[in-house]
């Protein structure tokens, strides 16, 4: 069974500044998955990721595979960044044993 | 293209009661995936179907199933129901098992 560490649990920064949250796993996986939920519950896919590094906007993801860890990283971070931020993993079965969750990263940013 | 769709959003049962909740996917995805959400475990893997077959169930009593069916539309159900069911249930739907996953709004079950 994987285990999913996510660090900070916590984080609240100004405005502007870079963020990054860190995801490490116990057991080799066939995908990394970070997602971002606001309050009210809708979670939403922001990267999937099985090697290298994926940007979208102000936001970067990378993944070491030998070393079991990725990173989320927020450039110019805006309040409207604050939610909770979630790192998953599918496992190396195929994905049929579903996702594991992190417990998420909750993230403040203020003006 | 519509989202993935959770019925009911809200829904209050008593303990001993069964309950049905519905997702439906975004079109053309076959895979559909269900979590249970609660404030204590955080994201919890239930059940993920692929062509109406039950591919992998997570670590939940039998107390907890669910069907795909043939419009890759599933359901779930909870029978004798428990105060600790009570939690958001999200479904997500992708075009395969391990591809980007579309989360729906959840339904949020509260058992009393």
């Amino acid at each position: 069974k994987n285990e999913v560490e996510q660090s900070p649990q916590n984080l609240t920064a100004q405005e502007g500044e870079f963020i990054t949250i860190n995801c490490s796993y116990s057991v080799g996986i066939s995908a990394l998955h970070w997602l971002q939920q606001h309050p009210g519950g809708g979670i939403v896919s922001l990267f999937m990721l099985s090697s290298g590094k994926k940007k979208h906007g102000r936001l970067i993801a990378t993944i070491n595979i030998q070393e079991k860890h990725s990173s989320l990283h927020i450039t110019a971070s805006h309040p409207r960044d604050s939610a909770v931020y979630i790192c998953a993993v599918s496992g190396s079965g195929g994905g049929a044993d579903g996702l594991t969750f992190g417990k998420g990263t909750h993230l403040i940013i203020q003006p | 293209k519509a989202g993935v769709t959770q019925t009911p959003r809200y829904l209050i049962k008593t303990r001993g009661q069964q309950v049905t909740l519905s997702c439906s996917p975004i079109s053309g995805h076959r895979s559909v995936s269900w979590y249970q959400q609660t404030p204590g475990q955080g994201l919890q893997f239930l059940f993920e179907y692929f062509s109406e077959t039950q591919r992998n169930k997570g670590n939940f009593p039998g107390r907890f199933s669910g069907r795909q069916f043939s419009n890759s539309r599933s359901e779930m159900n909870v029978s004798t129901l428990e105060l600790g069911d009570s939690a958001l249930y999200l479904c997500a739907s992708s075009l395969a098992a391990v591809d980007t996953q579309y989360f729906g709004p959840g339904t949020r079950l509260t058992v009393l």
